[in-house]
């Protein structure tokens, strides 16, 4: 199994542009995490969505944030337009939220740097 | 609101037992005490978890005191490659697995 994949790992762009940030969760995990991690604010949960569901969004920043989950096997977090404090690395985790308890696999992470 | 208390920074000599403490005096009966960490510049990595009873896995045992107040992580034989963020964390039963990070304690294992 090739773990949690994002892409791209590394993304500079200017201030105003339109940032696109991609996962791919682990084959028949159920629930996907962003993460977004500043030397500032450390690890911050952003959304989550589980079963291709947004569940929990209240860690979202704004409204230039966005994420969507159109199916099991993919998630986009989209920044509109992006600005130089969103500059952070994001991370992708997946987990299979059953009865028992079981652990987030998370991804290499994107570093975004917004100039 | 913070759940956890964790020193900032630890050293460890190679080869030793490293033991990590965390603070979870507010912990409640359906809370477990997780642990990950974060090797610098790659996604958290879970290590162990527990809800009353001490667990032991093929990288750490966790010892959670009888009150459950506070537990200590315990990487036996400490190499360089443990030198990361070392996160522990209370978790709801129901909570969706929805984690919350602290500062988490950083561990330096030196030659």
């Amino acid at each position: 199994d090739a773990g949690v994949i994002q892409s791209p790992r590394h993304e500079v762009t200017e201030m105003g542009q339109e940032v696109t940030l991609r996962c791919k969760p682990i084959s028949g995990h159920n629930s996907l995490f962003w993460y977004r991690q500043t030397m500032m604010r450390g690890l911050e949960l952003l959304i989550y969505f589980n079963n291709n569901v947004p569940i929990d969004d209240s860690g979202m920043p704004e409204d230039r944030f966005s994420a969507k989950m159109p199916n099991a096997s993919f998630s986009t977090l989209k920044i509109q337009p992006s600005e130089p404090r969103d500059s952070a690395v994001y991370f992708c985790a997946s987990s299979f939220s059953g009865p028992s308890h079981n652990e987030q696999f998370f991804g290499p992470g994107t570093r975004l740097t917004v100039l | 609101d913070a759940k956890t208390t964790q020193p900032p920074s630890m050293d460890c000599a190679e080869g030793r037992a490293a033991n990590l403490p965390c603070n979870h005096s507010t912990i409640s009966g359906n809370e477990y005490v997780y642990w990950y960490r974060q090797i610098h510049s790659q996604g958290p990595q879970y290590i162990i978890h527990g809800l009353k009873n001490n667990e032991t896995n093929e990288m750490a045992s966790l010892i959670i005191t009888e009150d459950r107040k506070s537990s200590t992580l315990i990487l036996p034989h400490a190499t360089l490659r443990d030198t990361a963020v070392y996160y522990c964390i209370v978790l709801m039963g129901n909570a969706g697995n929805m984690l919350t990070f602290g500062g988490g304690t950083r561990l330096m294992v030196k030659p």
